[in-house]
């Protein structure tokens, strides 16, 4: 159950567009299209904003996206805003029936 | 308003055992697997058990595997985490979360504010 892996941090200027990767396995992103990302500001509780793939949930602005190839899977941000300054987190299914986190990405918008 | 509340949370010594639970409101319980997820101080998510919507399956993160145990009374619209053998390293901020979907893994679209448990001698 190794973390998947994603890049430390990331940063961007207002309305630039800003792209997270995360790196997993055949065993999990891979092999699955059960792939998530979070948003986490400091201090809260994660709130999901991608789930299997590259669907949003109901409130969540369109400028988030997200897609998958092979095991590597990603979050574009389009037109950066400054309320978008957080942690972000992408998690998949796993072959072994668990849920695996990536270690997080931290999005600075300059 | 969907809403989870876990609470249970404390400090504790290293070998102890503590029950965190999670009380939902305005939602279908019985319909959805649930999660605990736990969140080391300054450090990242880590997923650390589901049980399906029936409570017929569970699931562990080898890092709690034989230790911990997740239950759920759906009469009651409440999960529970009994934690034995508590470890430093078991110390985090603990939150419940609901899966979008009657099966794990498929996105953990409502999440409680979470609860603090310290292992420390």
């Amino acid at each position: 159950q190794s973390a998947l892996t994603q890049p430390p941090s990331v940063s961007g200027s207002p309305g630039q567009s800003v792209t997270i990767s995360c790196t997993g396995t055949s065993s999990d992103v891979g092999s699955y299209n059960r792939v998530s990302w979070y948003q986490q500001p400091p201090g809260t509780a994660p709130k999901l904003m991608i789930y299997e793939v590259s669907n949003r949930p109901s409130g969540v602005p369109d400028r988030f996206s997200g897609s998958k190839s092979g095991s590597t899977a990603s979050l574009t941000i389009n037109g950066l805003q400054a309320e978008d300054e957080a942690d972000y987190y992408c998690s998949s299914y796993t072959s072994g029936s668990t849920v695996v986190f990536g270690g997080g990405t931290k999005l600075t918008v300059l | 308003e969907v809403q989870l509340l876990e609470s249970g949370g404390g400090l504790v010594q290293p070998g102890v055992s503590l029950r965190l639970s999670c009380a939902a409101s305005g939602l279908t319980f019985n319909r959805y697997t649930m999660n605990w997820v736990r969140q080391a101080p300054g450090k990242g998510l880590e997923w650390v058990s589901g049980i399906s919507a029936r409570g017929d399956r569970t699931y562990y993160a080898d890092s709690v595997k034989g230790r911990f145990t997740i239950s759920r009374d759906n009469s009651k619209n409440t999960l529970y985490l009994q934690m034995n053998s508590l470890r430093v390293e078991d110390t985090a901020v603990y939150y419940c979360a609901k899966d979008m979907a009657w099966n794990l893994g498929y996105g953990m679209d409502v999440w409680g504010q979470g609860t603090t448990v310290t292992v420390s001698s």
